[in-house]
């Protein structure tokens, strides 16, 4: 099946730094990524979508200013979380969408997750 | 209400059990997501459906799309099927998933 990467896997910044987070899509070409954070014990809540070659769509309450999301390519999207702060700490996971052929319901595609990355922010 | 509801939330089997979790939603749906997320955390989707029933290995997946429901059984169970087992829909052509807060199993030995 469609592989995505994300790296790294983990990391652990200091307070006011920033991180990028990168997604790629191994065997596919993907025009359109998610990325998501998970809280503990919480459900993965949808941040942003990133489309290839245009500005991401970002969800009510997510600061695009301190979530920078590119998808310069196909295959990769990046995730920057600009002046990092301990609430910042998270499980960010990224998610690719293949794009499959025409069915009799209209366009379907496939969506295939990271394995995610924790961020420690201390 | 949620528009993803998945039952049970925690569900404890003895290994060799069949084991099933529902998901019941209440929008229009384009597809059904099955994901599987170890305590690591990492994401693996097991299915994804737009109707009837799909099987991998020990695992089937089946929708009914009339009754907005489906269900994700596992055949002999084994303590590696421990994991977080998540619903996620897609309302819409490109929309983004709607996801149910899981389903905690425990496979004891």
């Amino acid at each position: 099946g469609a592989v995505v990467s994300q790296h790294p896997s983990w990391v652990i910044c200091k307070s006011g730094t920033s991180v990028k987070i990168e997604c790629r899509s191994l065997d596919f070409q993907a025009t359109t990524m998610f990325w998501y954070r998970q809280f503990p014990k919480q459900s993965l809540m949808l941040m942003a979508t990133s489309n290839e070659g245009s500005k991401a769509t970002y969800e009510q309450g997510v600061e695009k200013d301190k979530f920078l999301i590119n998808h310069a390519s196909l295959t990769l999207s990046t995730l920057t979380v600009t002046s990092a702060h301990p609430e910042d700490s998270s499980f960010y996971i990224c998610s690719a969408v293949k794009t499959g052929v025409v069915g009799p319901s209209g366009i379907s595609y496939e969506q295939y997750f990271g394995p995610g990355t924790r961020l420690t922010v201390t | 209400k949620n528009e993803v509801e998945q039952s049970p939330q925690n569900l404890t089997a003895q290994e060799g059990e069949f084991i099933t979790i529902n998901c019941s939603y209440s929008v229009g749906i384009s597809a059904l997501h099955w994901l599987q997320q170890h305590p690591g955390g990492g994401i693996v989707s097991l299915f994804m459906l737009s109707s009837g029933k799909k099987k991998h290995g020990r695992l089937i997946a089946t929708i009914n799309i009339q009754e907005k429901h489906s269900s994700l059984h596992i055949t002999a169970s084994h303590p590696r099927d421990s994991a977080v087992y998540i619903c996620a829909v897609r309302s819409g052509g490109q929309g983004n998933l709607i996801f149910g807060k899981g389903t905690k199993l425990s496979v004891k030995p």
